[in-house]
Order: structure tokens, then C-alpha cells, then sequence
């Protein structure tokens, strides 16, 4: 299975404000994901970052609030714009590796 | 698009009870099952998964069972351990073996404690 770290692990952010979040995974994989889960819910999914190609945003949610780039096949970035308390929740890197999907430890945003 | 529903929401056992829970799916496309547990201040770790091929799927004290007809899928923990406490999802796809992938549409989580 593939190893996945994210950084940060967590952030305080002031509404408004921005946040790059990093996810490194130690082997190359053709499929990233990125997806959110708020407090006590289940994981909904953001976007799916293939290397060399836009990102695809699922239902809800737009590149201008969460722009994705994906320089290479073990890295990805995703973008928390103009943030809202709202927008407080873990974010999840995840990847497809041999039939089966992978999860990063999250990194936990809270929007003041 | 793949609805999942999974139940129930929190579950407590006694340590050295058993643990099942169920989960159902809509879209008969699914063929692939997966089972991912979340520990406090983790990420998801897939624990076991089950494609359509079988109905029944074990590893150590962990099983899972799939029933295509109904579209319903279980996990059973046997022996349960302090360890075992922790948030389980259920998962469902059309993401075939050695086929493209396919989304994956997750349950909405069961919190397991295990009282020692």
C-alpha cells in the first residue's frame, strides 16, 4: 500500500485568508484525490488530480474556491480560497494504487 | 449516481462480543466493497474489501459478507478489542478488477466502542 503524508496536520485560518494543503505519497500514482470530511460526517469527495491534466471537480464545488495543482505523480496541492467557518473540516489526500484507494492522516482546518 | 446507506450509526459492545454492521447500496453496477476504519485524529485505513465474485471474505477476526440479490454487504468483528474502538465506513463501486476506476461512494460511518 501506498504511504501518504499531508501537510499541515492542522491550521487555525482566519476567514478570508487562504491555505495550501500538501499531500507527498512514496511511489508514484496516476490518480489523486482530494476530499473533505466535516465533523461526524462521511467523506465526500472534492476533485480527482490525474498528472498532466485539470483537475475534475464533483458536484458542489469549483476550482475558483479550491483550486488542485498536480506538478507530478507523488505530489499534489489543494487550495482552501476565501475561507468561511464553514469551510472547517479534515481534508483528505487519497490515492488509487492496485485496485484499491488509500488515505492520508488529514489535515484539520478550522476557520475562525 | 451509487447511494450508500449504512447502520447503525454508533454501536457499543463488551470486549470479547461480536460486532456486525450493514450496509446497503442502489446501484447494481457496484461490484466492489470496501471497508475502511478511522481511528481518532487519523485517515481512513481499508481493513478488508470484497468484490462481487464472492460472497464472503475473512481475515483473522474480520469478515465480510456480500449479498448481490439484496444489494446489502456486513461487516462482522469477532473478539472484539479495546482497539477495535474507531469510526467504520462502508464503501461501494462499479470499479471492476483490472478495470478503470470508478468512484467511490462511502456510508455515512459507524462509531464502534468496545468497552473494556
Amino acid at each position: 500500500s501506498a504511504v501518504i503524508s499531508q501537510k499541515p496536520s492542522r491550521d487555525i485560518c482566519q476567514r478570508g485568508t487562504s491555505l495550501t494543503i500538501q499531500c507527498q505519497v512514496d511511489s508514484q500514482v496516476t490518480m489523486m484525490f482530494w476530499y473533505r470530511q466535516q465533523p461526524g460526517q462521511s467523506l465526500t469527495l472534492i476533485a480527482t488530480a490525474n498528472q498532466g491534466s485539470e483537475a475534475t471537480y464533483e458536484s458542489g464545488f469549483v476550482i475558483d474556491k479550491f483550486p488542485i495543482s498536480r506538478p507530478n505523480l507523488t505530489f499534489s496541492t489543494l487550495t482552501v480560497s476565501n475561507m468561511s467557518p464553514e469551510d472547517s473540516s479534515i481534508y483528505l489526500c487519497s490515492v488509487e494504487g492496485a485496485g484499491e484507494q488509500y488515505f492520508g492522516p488529514g489535515t484539520r482546518l478550522t476557520v475562525t | 449516481g451509487e447511494n450508500v446507506e449504512q447502520h447503525p450509526s454508533t454501536l457499543s459492545v463488551q470486549e470479547g462480543d461480536s460486532a456486525v454492521i450493514k450496509c446497503t447500496y442502489s446501484d447494481s453496477a457496484s461490484n466492489y466493497f470496501p471497508w475502511y476504519k478511522q481511528e481518532l485524529g487519523k485517515g481512513p485505513q481499508l481493513i478488508i474489501d470484497i468484490r462481487s465474485n464472492v460472497g464472503e471474505k475473512k481475515d483473522q477476526r474480520i469478515a465480510v459478507t456480500l449479498n448481490k440479490t439484496a444489494k446489502h454487504f456486513s461487516l462482522h468483528i469477532t473478539e472484539t478489542q479495546p482497539e477495535d474502538s474507531a469510526v467504520y465506513f462502508c464503501a461501494a463501486s462499479p470499479w471492476g478488477a483490472g478495470g478503470g476506476y470508478q468512484k467511490v461512494t462511502f456510508g455515512i460511518g459507524t462509531k464502534l466502542q468496545v468497552i473494556p
